[in-house]
Formats: structure tokens, C-alpha cells, sequence
């Protein structure tokens, strides 16, 4: 799986979108993105996932770049329970069914201050 | 659905005892993951199965550690003897058809 570069925290103010990025330079043509968060003491939770087109769900967007090489995640209206590490992942994908193993880098800390 | 149920949520023991962790992944998922996760190393992934089959161990850290899973609702994580370094969270994780992965709540093992 293609290594991902996250900056090491970010803060964000409530209410406000929180956008963090992540680079994938050398991603492959059938590797996902895939993005992670984990609140403190609880196990990490998916949050959406893309190959190149960008995505949007309830809980958040994601924008990948035309060449692939990055993405930014978003929270449209960030809460101070969003305070979280959140990772971004490239895997592969067999098919329609998840696929091998996820790779846990270091993750971004963020931090959603009142 | 409950989600991934692991026990014990917290387990104190004593170096050179056995332990045991469990995990119950959602019905329906066909993979299963092991992690651990500390703040030296962060989130290790130390095997996984696909059909109850293990696929890859190449992260189980040593003889000391084992894994299995006897049928599709349930798996454990063995460590004997237990030593002071593998004072983890271990998470237990399943994934199905759908995209991504459900992580269980871990269990948070102090060997002391």
C-alpha cells in the first residue's frame, strides 16, 4: 500500500470547517483513500472513502486531487466531539468487498477549541 | 447490531500469566483483524483472517502470541507468558461486503 504524509496536528475552531490534508504521491490507479478517525480511548471509526471522484456523506467530504497525489478531508461545521486523530489511508480494493489489511500511519491530532 | 464485542474491556495481570482476549465480529463480516495499538508504535496490525482462515501473522510479534478463530462468530488473542511490554490496547476489527472496517471498543491489557 502506497505510504500517506499527514501533518502531525491541526486546530480548528468550533463551527468553522475543519480541513485537513493528506499526500499519497505515489498512490496506484486502483488504490482507495481511505479515511479514519479515532476519539481518545475508543477504537477507530470509518469515515468515507474515494478513488477519484470527490465524496460527501453525513459526516464528511472528500476531495482528491485530479492526479491523485492528494486529498483533503473536510467537516463542514466542526464540534468539539470531532476533536480526534484522523488518518488517512491508501489501500486496494478487491471488487465490491473489502480487501487485506489497513495500515495505520501516525495520523493528524485534531484539536476543535471553542 | 451490536457491533464488534470484545472482552474484557480491561485486564490487569501478573508477568508469566496466560491471557486470553476475545472478539465477537458482526455476523455477516468475513475478515477479522487483530490490533494493538501503543503510544511508541501506535495502531500494529498483527493478524488477520479471511473465512476463519488466518492470512497473515506476519505482525504477531513473537511465539508468544497466537490467534484463532474457530468459527465465524468468535476469535481470540493468546499471549503466554505475558510480559510488562505487551501492556497494549489490543483492537478487535471485522469488515464485510460494505466498504470499511468496524473496530470493537479493545481491551486495555496492563501486565505488571
Amino acid at each position: 500500500d502506497a505510504k500517506t504524509t499527514q501533518p502531525p496536528s491541526m486546530d480548528c475552531a468550533e463551527g468553522r470547517a475543519a480541513n485537513l490534508p493528506c499526500n499519497h504521491s505515489t498512490i496506484s490507479g486502483n488504490e482507495y483513500v481511505y479515511w479514519y478517525r479515532q476519539i481518545h480511548s475508543q477504537g477507530p471509526q470509518y469515515i468515507i472513502h474515494g478513488l477519484k471522484n470527490n465524496e460527501t456523506n453525513e459526516m464528511a467530504s472528500l476531495i482528491i486531487t485530479e492526479d491523485r497525489k492528494s486529498s483533503t478531508l473536510i467537516l463542514p461545521h466542526a464540534t468539539l466531539r470531532d476533536t480526534a486523530v484522523y488518518y488517512c489511508i491508501v489501500r486496494v480494493n478487491a471488487g465490491g468487498t473489502s480487501y487485506g489489511k489497513l495500515t495505520f500511519g501516525q495520523g493528524t491530532i485534531l484539536t476543535v477549541h471553542p | 447490531d451490536a457491533g464488534v464485542i470484545q472482552s474484557p474491556r480491561h485486564e490487569v495481570t501478573e508477568m508469566g500469566q496466560e491471557v486470553t482476549l476475545r472478539c465477537k465480529p458482526i455476523s455477516g463480516h468475513d475478515y477479522l483483524f487483530w490490533y494493538r495499538q501503543t503510544m511508541m508504535r501506535g495502531l500494529e496490525l498483527l493478524i488477520y483472517f479471511n473465512n476463519n482462515v488466518p492470512i497473515d501473522d506476519s505482525g504477531m510479534p513473537e511465539d508468544r502470541f497466537s490467534a484463532k478463530m474457530p468459527n465465524a462468530s468468535f476469535s481470540t488473542l493468546k499471549i503466554q507468558p505475558s510480559e510488562p511490554r505487551d501492556s497494549a490496547v489490543y483492537f478487535c476489527a471485522s469488515s464485510g461486503p460494505a466498504y470499511g472496517y468496524t473496530f470493537g471498543s479493545g481491551t486495555r491489557l496492563t501486565v505488571v
